[in-house]
């Protein structure tokens, strides 16, 4: 049972334009929600948090969107990057710290 | 600088022995975790250690069995059990407690058995 979904195995953006990666959740007790990036053998790296709470939290280029009642979040990168060419994980929990992760999304940014 | 290492950084290993992965933290965490990440798949939980002493597993514990003897370190061993042990083995720690969620990741450690 996936409990946190990454509908689309990659995404590809041209340099300068917004990204947009979605994530969709099933579990109604999860209560933060997480980002992480990750480059080909290397460990994820912690982007951008969102507690339950809130609807948007932002950190600079980035931006994550929190659609509870849609049990939907997606992170907004503007304008992007080529360093941001990486797999990019959402994750959530239900408050005992374990973090359930999705698929992941490869991001390529084009020139 | 604090941070999280696994060593080695590859290993190689042949079927039916036992190997055991390396992780140390020196975060002053009191959390470590173990994933295995596949390829196409998402980070899946092996095992988790919340305190010193203290372990619970994770969604895919079979075959694998870790200790917690010291804070910093939270070893994984890879037994002969363990169906597909190839993969890429990712270990992280996070502050118990609070209200951040936040875990470190090592760099992590690629396993082939053959």
């Amino acid at each position: 049972d996936q409990q946190v979904k990454q509908n689309s195995p990659s995404l590809s953006v041209q340099e300068g334009r917004i990204s947009i990666l979605n994530c969709d959740y099933t579990n109604s007790m999860f209560d933060y929600f997480l980002w992480y990036k990750k480059y080909p053998a290397e460990g994820p790296t912690f982007l951008i948090s969102i507690s339950s709470i809130k609807d948007k939290n932002e950190d600079g280029r980035f931006t994550v969107f929190l659609n509870k009642s849609a049990k939907h979040l997606s992170l907004h990168i503007v304008p992007s990057q080529p360093g941001d060419s990486a797999v990019y994980f959402c994750a959530a929990s239900a408050g005992a710290q374990k973090l359930v992760f999705g698929q992941g999304t490869r991001l390529t940014i084009n020139p | 600088d604090g941070g999280i290492t696994q060593s080695p950084k590859y290993l190689f290993r042949k079927e039916g022995q036992n190997v055991t992965l390396s992780c140390e933290q020196n975060l002053n965490h009191d959390a470590m975790y173990w994933y295995r990440q596949d390829p196409g798949q998402g980070l899946r939980l092996i095992y988790y250690s919340q305190i010193v002493n203290d372990f619970q597993k994770g969604d895919i514990a079979e075959g694998y069995s870790v200790s917690r003897e010291k804070k910093e370190s939270f070893p994984l061993t890879v037994t002969s059990a363990q169906k597909n042990p190839t993969a890429f083995y990712l270990c992280a720690s996070s502050a118990a407690g609070g209200s951040s969620y936040e875990q470190y990741f090592g760099p992590g450690t690629r396993l082939t058995v053959t």
